[in-house]
């Protein structure tokens, strides 16, 4: 166990549908990463944010947009959702901002958009 | 930012040493070399990292070649338990845009 909680586990819904997936970091980590996995995919960086700052942006559509709120819990939402958007997402938490720092990452919500 | 090149999938025998290469012929002064593993149904989990040096931990040892073109995750004596795909990846030390690139990693078959 991590430490990194993601709620739901599983979600599925409907094409132009409109979504939100929850992380909490570890206790005491202030940075949040959320990461796509399509199938048999490596992992594709979405955004990162840093005590309430967004503070890096990697491949993130339009569509798709995040937050960190004021007790350092996360959300990613997606919006107007399409069937290639079915993946697992991940989010992961560190303790400092640098990225060489070990990141933790919790179980994943997998999506499936129908 | 500077890529991995690592072969698709490897077969080892359980309770053996297993050697998972990693090249990173682009890779600069800065970039530290990090691997993680996914075990099946799970968020990856991060295994060891280093710089220049060769470094050593309970999960696992990193020899990073003396050019630091290339580098080696060494699991002393593989279990069943070890059974992922384990990813190589680089990432710049003071760089402001804070991206892990993944590539599609190592899968690694234990055999009992």
């Amino acid at each position: 166990d991590s430490g990194v909680t993601q709620t739901p586990k599983h979600l599925i819904t409907a094409t132009g549908q409109r979504v939100t997936l929850r992380c909490s970091p570890r206790s005491g980590d202030l940075s949040v990463y959320w990461y796509q996995q399509s199938l048999d995919q490596g992992l594709q960086f979405l955004i990162q944010y840093y005590n309430g700052e967004e503070r890096a942006k990697g491949n993130i559509l339009e569509r798709f947009s995040a937050q960190q709120f004021p007790d350092l819990h996360s959300e990613l939402n997606l919006s107007s959702l399409e069937l290639g958007d079915s993946a697992l997402y991940f989010c992961a938490s560190s303790t400092i901002l640098a990225s060489y720092n070990e990141q933790f990452f919790g179980p994943g919500t997998r999506l499936t958009v129908l | 930012d500077a890529k991995t090149t690592q072969p698709n999938s490897m077969e080892s025998n359980e309770e053996e040493p297993v050697h998972l290469p990693c090249n990173h012929s682009t890779i600069s002064g800065t970039d530290y070399i990090h691997w993680y593993r996914q075990l099946p149904s799970q968020g990856p989990e991060y295994v060891i990292h280093g710089l220049t040096s060769n470094v050593n931990n309970r999960m696992a040892s990193l020899a990073i070649a003396e050019d630091r073109k290339s580098s080696t995750l060494i699991l002393h004596r593989a279990t069943l338990r070890d059974a992922a795909v384990y990813y190589c990846i680089l990432r710049a030390t003071m760089d402001s845009n804070y991206q892990l690139i993944w590539g599609a990693g190592t899968k690694l078959i234990i055999k009992p």
